[in-house]
C-alpha cells in the first residue's frame, strides 16, 4: 500500500523548536519530489518546503526561511522538517506529499499538529 | 509574493455543472493543478499539468486553462462532490509554490 506516515508533532512553547519524520512505503521514495504543506486551523493550505529527489535542490516559503530545514534519507524512506525558532503563527497541521514534480502531489500523508504555544 | 485568487464560494444544485477559476499572472507560464480537500482529510489531487486527471478520478472532474485564468469543472456535480478546491502553481521563477485561498464548493 502506498502510503505517507508523519509523526513529532505536538506543543512546544514560542522559540522552541520541533522535527517531523515522515515516512514513506508502497513506492520508489527517492524517484519523488517530497513536499510539506500546512493548514492552520480553519484556514487553506500552504505550501512550506520542497526537496528534489537527490536532495540537491530545497525551496522554502519565505516566513521559514531561516528557521526551517527539509531534509530526506532515501535509504531510509523518510523526509524530515527540523523546525527552530518556533512562532505562534507556524501552529498548524503539518503534511508531507510526493509528486513527480514539485507541485504535483499525488500522495499525502495524514497529517501532524503543530501547537505553538506558551 | 505571488497569488492565485479564487472565489470563495461556489453553490450548484446536483446534476449542474459547476466552474471554479484561479487567476495569477505567472499561469501562462507554469501548470496549475488542483485539489479536493474535504473536512478533517487530506487533500485530494484531482487535476495536473491544467487538465490532466489522475487515475481513479472521475471524468466529471475536468481543467481547462486560458491566460492568466485557469478553471475546474466539475459536470453532473453530486453531493459527494461537497468539498474545498484548491489551486496551486508555481510563480515565473518556478522555485516558490502558492494555493489559492480555497472556494468551498456547496451542493445545495
Amino acid at each position: 500500500e502506498v502510503q505517507l506516515v508523519e509523526s513529532g508533532g505536538g506543543l512546544v512553547q514560542p522559540g522552541g523548536s520541533l522535527r517531523l519524520s515522515c515516512a514513506a512505503s508502497g513506492f520508489t521514495f527517492s524517484s519523488y519530489w517530497m513536499s510539506w504543506v500546512r493548514q492552520a486551523p480553519g484556514k487553506g493550505l500552504e505550501w512550506v518546503a520542497n526537496i528534489k529527489q537527490d536532495g540537491s535542490e530545497k525551496y522554502y516559503v519565505d516566513s521559514v526561511k531561516g528557521r526551517f530545514t527539509i531534509s530526506r534519507d532515501n535509504a531510509k524512506n523518510s523526509l524530515y522538517l527540523q523546525m527552530n525558532s518556533l512562532r505562534a503563527e507556524d501552529t498548524a497541521v503539518y503534511y508531507c506529499a510526493s509528486g513527480r514534480h514539485p507541485g504535483e502531489w499525488l500522495i499525502w500523508g495524514q497529517g501532524t499538529m503543530v501547537t505553538v504555544s506558551s | 509574493s505571488y497569488e492565485l485568487t479564487q472565489p470563495p464560494s461556489v453553490s450548484v444544485s446536483p446534476g449542474q455543472t459547476a466552474r471554479i477559476t484561479c487567476s495569477g499572472d505567472a499561469l501562462p507560464k507554469q501548470y496549475a493543478y488542483w485539489y479536493q480537500q474535504k473536512p478533517g482529510q487530506a487533500p485530494v489531487l484531482v487535476i495536473y499539468k491544467d487538465s490532466e486527471r489522475p487515475s481513479g478520478i472521475p471524468e466529471r472532474f475536468s481543467g481547462s486553462s486560458s491566460g492568466t485564468t485557469v478553471t475546474l469543472t466539475i459536470s453532473g456535480v453530486q453531493a459527494e462532490d461537497e468539498a474545498d478546491y484548491y489551486c496551486q502553481s508555481a510563480d515565473s521563477s518556478g522555485t516558490s509554490w502558492v494555493f489559492g485561498g480555497g472556494t468551498k464548493l456547496t451542493v445545495l
